[in-house]
């Protein structure tokens, strides 16, 4: 079984602060994990994905996440937002091989002040 | 352009009615997925298909019916349509296998179709 929680519905930040959008998860297996980010009207896009290699992912538009295995955690982080940052992100895990079952999170609102 | 598109991208319709989606992907991927997204954004698997067969089939009403005629396509047909279908349906496909560095079970969308029950 696996699960996804986003521990925010919605992020404030002001341009050029850090932004932090935080997720949990949990896997019987070992999780392949993912961000996506989906502008308003559009499809969904992926921003980076952690594989089982480096813990630390770099991924588009200068966001990172960090995957934490003692804390079940993925979070997404980038140093300074930007006002196009404005999105939907949306953490996902799934099963690193055999049967495959996207699960996503409820996503996180991110709204950037000038 | 690779890419996973889907038609129509609106589709405004009366209660009762019959209606279906198309989403085809160049991709080469080989597993297919319906995804339907509320007013509240939040994503559900409907179904899943992997080589042509069911993989996923989430509890969803059966007035909803895949059809995957190859590999490369995952049509979506929706029967009696009510006003909670109301939604954005996305498709999207993947490359099944182990996790790694390849790029395996990353998820590529279509742009989404709105569909609005009235």
């Amino acid at each position: 079984a696996q699960s996804v929680t986003q521990l925010d519905s919605h992020v404030s930040v002001s341009e050029g602060t850090p932004v932090l959008l935080r997720c949990n998860y949990s896997s019987s297996y070992s999780p392949s994990l993912f961000w996506y980010v989906q502008h308003p009207n559009k499809g969904l896009q992926l921003l980076l994905k952690y594989t089982s290699a480096a813990t630390l992912v770099k991924g588009i538009n200068g966001f990172e996440a960090e995957f934490k295995k003692s804390e079940t955690s993925f979070h997404l982080t980038k140093p300074s937002a930007h006002m196009s940052d404005a999105a939907e992100y949306f953490c996902v895990v799934s099963a690193s091989g055999g049967s495959y079952i996207p699960t996503f999170g409820r996503g996180t609102s991110l709204i950037v002040h000038p | 352009d690779t890419a996973v598109s889907q038609t129509p991208k609106y589709l405004v319709t009366q209660m009762g009615n019959d209606k279906s989606i198309k989403c085809e992907q160049n991709l080469g991927h080989d597993t297919m997925y319906w995804y339907k997204q509320d007013s509240k954004k939040f994503l559900k698997i409907m179904f899943s298909y992997n080589n042509k067969e069911l993989i996923i089939n989430e509890t969803v009403p059966n007035r909803f019916s895949p059809k995957s005629p190859d590999k490369a396509h995952l049509n979506l047909h929706i029967n009696s349509l009510e006003l909670g279908d109301s939604a954005v349906y996305f498709c999207a496909s993947s490359r099944t296998g182990g996790g790694g560095l390849s790029g395996a079970n990353v998820l590529t969308f279509g742009a989404g179709s709105r569909l609005t029950v009235l």
